[in-house]
């Protein structure tokens, strides 16, 4: 079975710039959410997403969104980019999400220049 | 705020010891917790998880012991190898919620 999938793997953004990440869950999952990580820190929840419904939401400012389309892919979007959205920016997928085990991909790389 | 802290952000062990990595929560509402792996480059890999109707969950070479009178997660890594080195997370999940909430990571380093 294949993994959490992310694209692109790697990119460079000039800042002001915006950029889409996408990602396709596990097959069968149905929960989609999104971290942020950087260099020194844990990982900052995002959002999370659940038959194309946002069901939580963290504490990141307007210009961060997302959504999930109804074969469970999600696409996240970062607007106006600053540099201190340089960040491994990972998906992890669950069957359905509450209780259940949430599985990562490999994540986005992006550097905002 | 919430968090998940993480006693030790470094941690170095000879090769073929056991490890113990810790972890403090502070969400006494948090029903579920997971460890992870991450390597560098690579994403979180899933190691052992628990819920929080137990205190202790046993996988291979891995031991996951929930205290939460004090609010406290650990991993035991037995016969540490060279592969184990890593960073690795805590994760609870809030009851209720669909957010995990993680700590900021211990590196383990395994000497040999």
């Amino acid at each position: 079975k294949a993994g959490v999938t992310q694209t692109p793997r790697y990119l460079i953004k000039t800042r002001g710039q915006q950029v889409t990440l996408s990602c396709s869950p596990i097959s069968g999952h149905r929960s989609v959410s999104w971290y942020q990580q950087t260099p020194g820190q844990g990982l900052q929840f995002l959002f999370e997403y659940f038959s194309e419904t946002q069901r939580n939401k963290g504490n990141f400012p307007g210009r961060f969104s997302g959504r999930q389309f109804s074969n469970s892919r999600s696409e996240m979007n970062v607007s106006t980019l600053e540099l201190g959205d340089s960040a491994l920016y990972l998906c992890a997928s669950s069957l359905e999400g509450a209780g259940n085990t949430i599985y990562f991909g490999e994540g986005s790389w992006l550097t905002v220049v | 705020g919430e968090s998940v802290g993480l006693h030790l952000p470094t941690l170095s062990v000879q090769e073929g010891d056991n490890s113990i990595i810790n972890c403090a929560y502070s969400n006494s509402a948090s029903d579920y917790f997971i460890w992870y792996k991450q390597e560098s480059g690579k994403g979180p890999q899933f190691i052992i998880d628990i819920r929080s109707n137990m205190d202790k969950r046993q996988g291979q070479r891995v031991t996951v012991l929930l205290n939460k009178t004090v609010k406290h997660l650990s991993l035991q890594i037995a016969a540490t190898q060279p592969g184990d080195s890593a960073v690795y997370f805590c994760a609870e999940r809030g009851g209720g919620t669909y957010k995990y909430i993680f700590g900021t990571g211990t590196r383990l380093k395994v000497l040999a």
